[in-house]
This record gives structure tokens, sequence and C-alpha cells, in this order.
């Protein structure tokens, strides 16, 4: 079975700290996503990456940047956390050109105060 | 612009009753349309998708291109179906990437 592993859990963080969420993958996958989801919102697409040292804008990047240094490893980053960034975080991979199947983390929840 | 909407936030049904989230699309190509659902405490999991044309728990899902829609219907809710559902659209022109809907929380009471 895929493994998707997010380093933690819960995260409660203050403003203006510069924030690193991890995301690690055992499947060997090309792939790599990070969501945030909201209540109403649904699932955001922040960034993503085809490829080692490789990444994409999503639909909302701002005030994020990625980094993906090694194949297995995704991590994001909040340069300065604002309050606006609470949200639930999810980390996704996938193989193939295309990505058939999203598998996902369980998620970071993250607070920002 | 490429779009997914879930128009219902929250669907409640009685047990055995029939269930249809609703999913409309927008996209200028052919589009790859999949459901994803997330029980309370798991991740967020593959739960079909059109082009297999399979029944997965019970749910089928059909691509209607004229309306522009691709709802996700079982005939007999189960208490163990309570869950959050996402749609969610294939956009090719941007490297396949995913956008999702808003999501709709079915709940069945028994």
């Amino acid at each position: 079975d895929v493994k998707v592993t997010q380093s933690s859990r819960y995260l409660v963080k203050r403003t203006g700290e510069k924030v690193f969420l991890e995301c690690v993958q055992d499947m060997d996958h090309e792939n790599m996503f990070w969501y945030r989801q909201d209540p109403g919102l649904g699932l955001r697409l922040i960034y993503f990456s085809y490829d080692v040292k490789m990444k994409e804008k999503g639909d909302i990047p701002e005030g994020y940047s990625v980094s993906r240094e090694k194949k297995e490893r995704f991590s994001l980053i909040l340069e300065s956390a604002s309050t606006n960034q609470t949200s639930m975080y999810l980390c996704a991979s996938s193989s193939g050109t295309l990505g058939e199947k999203l598998f996902f983390g369980s998620g970071t929840q993250l607070s920002v105060l | 612009a490429q779009r997914v909407t879930q128009p219902e936030k929250l669907l409640s049904v009685f047990k055995g009753a029939p269930v249809e989230l609703k999913c409309n699309y927008s996209y200028s190509g052919s589009p790859e349309l999949f459901w994803y659902v997330q029980y309370s405490r798991q991740r967020l999991q593959l739960l079909l998708r059109h082009i297999s044309r399979e029944s997965i728990k019970g749910f089928t899902a059909d691509l209607n291109k004229g309306e522009t829609s691709f709802h996700l219907k079982k005939p007999f809710a189960q208490e163990e179906d309570s869950a959050m559902y996402y749609c969610a659209l294939r956009v090719y022109n941007q490297g396949g990437k995913l956008i999702f809907g808003q999501g709709t929380e079915l709940s069945v009471k028994p």
C-alpha cells in the first residue's frame, strides 16, 4: 500500500513565523502535490511537482513556496505565516505522466495565532 | 475557465433511501472526472473515475457531456456511506492537475 506521510498532524504557530510542512512518500512516485482544505471551499492546489527540483504553481501559491530536493520528499514552506493560512494541509502523490490516482496523506492541521 | 461545482454543502438522507450527489463542471476540453471520498478520521481516497465505468460500494457516476454533469448515485444509502465527497476534474492543459469541487457532506441517518 502506498504510504504518504506528513510529519505533523497538528501544528500551532505564531504570525510571522517561518513554517515547514514535510511530506514523504514511499512508492517512488514522480508527482507530488500540496493542497489546502477549507470548509465550503474544498481542496485548492497550492503547488505541485513532477520531478525532483521542479515545481509548478497551483491555484493559490501566494505566501507559499516548496522544495523537492529528493524524489520522495516534498516540503511546503510558509515564509511568514499569517492567520489566513490557518487550514488543513494535504499532501498527495501519484505516478505516471498524468497521475491516474492521487494518494493522500492524513493531513496537517495548521493554526496560526 | 475550468471549474467544478458541487451545489450542496450537506445532504441528509435516511438509510435505504436513494442518494444523488451533484457535480457540474466547466471545461473546454474532453473532461476526465473523478469522485474522491473522505470518511471520518480517514484519508481522502479515490472512489471512482468515469473512464473506468465501474461501481464501487454500490456507487455509480455517469458523465453527461450535454449537461456537463457527473452526479454520484447510489440506490440504497447505508450508514457507512456517511462521509465527505469531492468531485474532481483533470485539467490536461495544465499538466494534468486535478481541480476539486467544494465538497458535499453526506449524512445517512438510521
